[in-house]
């Protein structure tokens, strides 16, 4: 069976700062690999996917996340934080295209500091 | 109005209570999804409905019953819930077969067992 490892629990980064979430996957075959963002008392918002292709890839409100199948790894990246990206990150893996049942890991809070 | 609606955002309920969640999607998607949020653990998936019909059961104790009669609309039935059960309740759907493996939440529902 597939599993993720977020092995941040916490992050604490200045504002202007940047920024590198680790993810470590465990599967198989070629993942699919996604990052989604929940903001306080709210739910999960798709941040960015890796299908094929390309693996750097761009995402909303300026991430970007590198797959890296030597290392089994998907970080999420952003060259300079904003107070409005605290929030808490979760990495997960989907097995099958077409397939919605994802893989989550445990998440990583981030905190942002003036 | 349009995304994943929850309601209520807020319950609760004593342990010999019946209540029930309530998920509503206005983004024509085919699959809907019950997931448990609970603090420190990855989310969970309990249940998986595509076209109305429940296609994965995660061992989930029978004091939780899903219902879809729709599409669009998913229910969660609680029944003589025990205080480990306190968690965020998250729906979410996909558009099923489609190959997206994208899944758009909720809010999500913060149930108290008292």
């Amino acid at each position: 069976a597939q599993s993720v490892t977020q092995p941040d629990i916490h992050i604490t980064v200045s504002e202007g700062a940047s920024l590198e979430l680790r993810c470590n996957y465990s599967y198989g075959a070629t993942p699919y690999l996604f990052w989604y963002v929940q903001s306080p008392g709210q739910g999960l918002q798709l941040l960015l996917k890796y299908f094929s292709g390309d693996t750097l890839v761009q995402g909303i409100k300026g991430f970007e996340a590198e797959f890296k199948r030597s290392q089994s790894s998907f970080n999420l990246r952003k060259p300079s934080v904003h107070w409005s990206d605290a929030a808490e990150y979760f990495c997960a893996v989907g097995t099958t295209f077409g397939n919605e049942k994802l893989t989550f890991g445990t998440g990583t809070r981030l905190t942002i500091i003036p | 109005e349009t995304g994943v609606t929850q309601t209520p955002r807020h319950l609760v309920m004593g342990m010999t209570n019946k209540k029930s969640l309530k998920c509503e999607q206005h983004l024509g998607h085919n699959a809907m999804y019950w997931y448990k949020q609970s603090a420190k653990k990855p989310l969970e998936l309990m249940f998986v409905y595509n076209f109305k019909e429940q296609t994965e059961n995660n061992s989930v104790p029978s004091r939780f019953s899903p219902e879809c009669p729709n599409s669009s609309h998913l229910f969660l039935h609680l029944h003589t819930l025990q205080p480990e059960d306190s968690a965020l309740y998250l729906c979410a759907s996909s558009q099923g077969d489609s190959g997206a493996n994208v899944l758009t939440f909720g809010a999500g529902s913060r149930l108290t067992v008292l």
